[in-house]
């Protein structure tokens, strides 16, 4: 199985300050084929199912603000909130779909300093 | 829109089979060519994918599970179902169904169910 080790657990951002996720995989999730990145980030907050924001390392899904953003490649990627609102307030996963069993990073929460 | 609604007990004594139903609304199960998944998150902890079917029955399992897994479609009721035999209290999850986006199996989840909480205990 390909291992998501995210950094850091949780971090303290101040509203409107920018927010940074790491997510690193143990195999490159890069489709040498296609030159996608099998690499999706999700948002879940209190009680709720997460939420794709994220999905070829750095497409948007329909509906995302687009203070959220993906980049990396090959092992490493980030995830940027530009401008960190109220609402963001949420653990953010990483999950690699390059190949069966999908997996997914620990998690990271994100507060408000 | 497509949604997704799990139901199925909240409490499943040890050795026993958890069973759920996913059921979609908003569109036909077989119409869309889709995969579905089961996901599921112990309290306090994070996501561990269970398996996924297509609508025309083919499996996929996660190794972690896989002796004791079984998936099935049900076309006519737009349903799709789960059953873990033999579950522990490390079975003890928030259980999601969720499609897998643009109709293939290597792709991120778009669409996810609001979750069942089931509880393993005596």
């Amino acid at each position: 199985d390909i291992v998501m080790t995210q950094s850091p657990n949780s971090l303290a951002v101040s509203l409107g300050e920018r927010a940074t996720i790491n997510c690193k995989s143990s195999q490159s999730v890069l489709y040498s084929s296609n030159n996608k990145n099998y690499l999706a980030w999700y948002q879940q907050k209190p009680g709720q199912p997460p939420k794709l924001l994220i999905y070829w390392a750095s497409t948007r899904e329909s509906g995302v603000p687009d203070r959220f953003s993906g980049s990396g490649s090959g092992t490493d990627f980030t995830l940027t909130i530009s401008s960190l609102q109220a609402e963001d307030v949420a653990v953010y996963y990483c999950q690699e779909y390059y190949e069966t069993p999908p997996t997914f990073g620990h998690g990271t929460k994100v507060e408000i300093k | 829109q497509l949604q997704l609604q799990e139901s199925g007990p909240g409490l499943v004594k040890p050795s026993e089979t958890l069973s759920l139903t996913c059921t979609v609304s908003g569109d036909s199960i077989s119409s869309t060519s889709s995969y579905w998944g089961w996901i599921r998150q112990p309290p306090g902890k994070g996501l561990e994918w269970i398996g996924t079917i297509h609508y025309g029955g083919s499996t996929y399992f996660n190794p972690s599970v896989r002796s004791r897994v079984t998936m099935s479609v049900d076309t006519s009721e737009n349903q799709f179902s789960l059953k873990l035999r033999s579950v522990t209290a490390a079975d003890t999850a928030v259980y999601y169904c969720a499609r897998h986006f643009g109709n293939d199996l290597y792709h991120a989840f778009d669409i996810w169910g609001r979750g069942t909480m089931v509880t393993v205990s005596s």
